[in-house]
């Protein structure tokens, strides 16, 4: 199974500020990466889908990049309401699996 | 709009077995896979397998098969997940989630979800 390694694992930022997840596969998955948030108590919820198309109804603030075995995730400026935990997942091949995860704290 | 209604939670014994639905609703429902992903503690969020209710097996994570049987029900909208034999490990929050792309061949990519089953098993 392709494994994801997201960093960092937490942090802690404040509103406003421009904030990049990481995500690096095992191997090399091309543009298959997706992206989710999750906040407590709810389902994920798909942000950008293959590395960088911006799911409808998504806002501008994210942007997805990168190819083959490195991705990221950027909030150009971070809101209240980006609390929670993003995590990457590698639609490339079965089964499809995800990162453990980025867990986001507004200062 | 399209909705991913899933059953309550439960607590089963271990060796015992559980069975969670989700009802969809608000799209063809026979025209996209329905997948079935749990988040357990300490182990991230783990895919189970997928069906199309329109037909083809169901497809299972080899983690899963022999334990976790998946089945959908067209007239009623309808897709099931059960697990059997229920370990301590198997506590975890299940979900089901729509695959983006319509047609025969998925594309792994999940965008509705269900709301969460929790599943606990503890003797």
């Amino acid at each position: 199974d392709i494994q994801l390694t997201q960093s960092p694992s937490s942090l802690s930022a404040s509103v406003g500020d421009r904030v990049t997840l990481t995500c690096r596969a095992s191997e090399t998955i091309s543009n298959y990466l997706n992206w989710y948030h999750q906040k407590p108590g709810e389902a994920p919820k798909l942000l950008i889908y293959t590395a960088f198309h911006l799911q409808s109804g998504v806002p501008s603030r994210f942007t997805g990049s990168g190819h083959g075995t490195d991705f990221g995730l950027t909030i150009t400026s971070l809101q209240p309401e980006d609390f929670g935990t993003f995590f990457c997942q590698q639609s490339y091949s079965t089964p499809p699996t995800f990162g453990r995860g980025t867990k986001v704290e507004i200062k | 709009q399209v909705q991913l209604v899933q059953s309550g939670a439960e607590v089963k014994k271990p060796g015992a077995s559980v069975k969670v639905s989700c009802k969809a609703s608000g799209y063809p429902f026979t025209n996209y896979h329905l997948h079935w992903v749990r988040e357990a503690p300490g182990q991230g969020l783990q895919w189970l397998g997928m069906i199309r209710p329109g037909g083809g097996r169901p497809i299972y994570a080899q983690k899963f098969h022999g334990t976790v049987t998946i089945t959908g029900d067209a007239s009623t909208s309808t897709v099931y997940m059960e697990v059997n034999s229920l370990r301590s490990e198997d506590t975890a929050v299940y979900y089901c989630a729509r695959d983006v792309q319509s047609g025969t061949s998925p594309g792994y990519d999940f965008d509705y979800w269900g709301q969460g089953t929790l599943v606990t098993v503890s003797s």
